[in-house]
Order: structure tokens, then C-alpha cells, then sequence
């Protein structure tokens, strides 16, 4: 199947600070990828939609100062949680459709503690 | 109408043993239902999906059985072994939804020998 690489797998920051997440398709453009939250043992709560070469979509109720996105090419997409807070730890799953069928594969997520 | 409704929330089932997961959706234009496999600290993977035109889909030890009537799906894993242990989501989206998913809440199986 098709490879999407999330990277930092994980990365701990101080409160206050600015965090950036990278997700990129190895192996296949896509001009759409959606970045996902999963607090432990729940499901995940997709948070925005990315797309390339316009703003991204947001879902209700998330932030879209707090969570910038950019897509800045056909492979990478990227989220920027700003002022990183505690409460803003969590794990954070990106995914991209990839063929005709539109199928989604996801990242290896990346996990963010703010102290 | 988003909603996809999954249960059991755990379930443990013996080596050897058959178990499932079942959900349910409302909204009638979804047409497109995959499941993942996700282990602890990795993302989701895709184990399988079907679409509403067949009743079953089988791959290996793990088959689908949809009920477009019901709007029902359920996943079967055959012969579970402890390496199935992870937890399963089900999800659903639909054409021009913009592949947009819309997940269960998730089982977490654990299968002991």
C-alpha cells in the first residue's frame, strides 16, 4: 500500500512554544491530506482538512490559529500547533487518499507532550 | 446522521476463537466502510473495506459481512491469534464527501492463548 511518513514520531516542548509537524506521501501525490487528534483509548477526531495550494478546512470547534496548516506541496503537509499548552498534548495522525478509490492511509502519528 | 456506532467497546477472545465487531451507521449515503487496525502507539492501518454493492468481502483470516438494509457492517477475524491484539475502528464516508472519514468509537480486543 501506499506510505505516508509522519515525522517527529515524537517531540516534548515547553509550554508556550510552537511545535511542526511534518506528513508527507513517500510514494504518491495528494492534493488533500487530513490531520487527525486521538486522545487515549478514544477514536479519532479529525481536525482539519489540508489542501494543497489553499487554506485548509477546519472542522467545528478547532482552532485555526492554534493549528496552522499548510500544504506546502503534492507531498507535505504541515501542522503547527502555536503556544503549545498542556492541554494540547496528544497524538496527532495525518492521512491521504491515495488512487482512484480514494482509499486513506494514515501516518505513524506523532506524539506531543507540552510541559 | 454522521454518526457510526461500534460495540463492543473490549472484547477478549481465545486463541483459536472467532471474534467480532460490529457497527452501525444512519446516514444512507455513506458507501464506502474500511476498517483499521491500529497498535498502541502507531496509527491506523487499513485491514480491509467493502462497498455496499456485495454482502461480504473476505481476505485472509478477516471478512466483512454489510447489511445495507440494517445499515449494519461487522468485522469477522478467523483463528484470532495474540498478534490480532490492537483495536479496530470502523469507519464510513461517502462519494463527494471528499474522502472524508467518519469513525467509530473503536474496540479494543485483546486475544489471549
Amino acid at each position: 500500500g501506499a506510505v505516508v511518513s509522519q515525522h517527529p514520531s515524537w517531540v516534548i516542548c515547553k509550554s508556550g512554544t510552537s511545535v511542526k509537524i511534518e506528513c508527507r506521501s513517500l510514494d504518491f501525490q495528494a492534493t488533500t491530506m487530513f490531520w487527525y487528534r486521538q486522545f487515549p483509548k478514544q477514536s479519532l477526531m479529525l481536525m482539519a482538512t489540508s489542501n494543497e495550494g489553499s487554506k485548509a478546512t477546519y472542522e467545528q470547534g478547532v482552532e485555526k490559529d492554534k493549528f496552522l496548516i499548510n500544504h506546502a506541496s503534492l507531498t507535505l503537509s504541515t501542522l503547527t500547533v502555536t503556544s503549545a499548552h498542556p492541554e494540547d498534548s496528544s497524538f496527532y495522525i495525518c492521512s491521504a487518499p491515495f488512487g482512484g478509490s480514494g482509499e486513506l492511509f494514515f501516518g505513524e502519528g506523532s506524539r506531543l507532550t507540552v510541559l | 446522521q454522521q454518526q457510526v456506532k461500534q460495540s463492543p467497546q473490549s472484547l477478549i477472545v481465545q486463541k483459536g476463537g472467532i471474534s467480532i465487531i460490529n457497527c452501525a451507521y444512519e446516514n444512507t449515503a455513506f458507501d464506502y466502510f474500511p476498517w483499521y487496525q491500529q497498535f498502541p502507539g502507531k496509527g491506523p492501518a487499513l485491514l480491509i473495506a467493502i462497498r455496499p454493492d456485495v454482502s461480504e468481502k473476505k481476505e485472509g483470516r478477516f471478512t466483512i459481512s454489510f447489511n445495507k438494509s440494517a445499515k449494519q457492517f461487522s468485522l469477522h477475524i478467523m483463528d484470532s491469534q495474540p498478534g490480532d491484539s490492537a483495536t479496530y475502528f470502523c469507519a464510513a464516508s461517502k462519494t463527494g464527501g471528499g474522502n472524508k472519514l467518519t469513525f467509530g468509537t473503536g474496540t479494543q480486543l485483546k486475544v489471549e492463548l
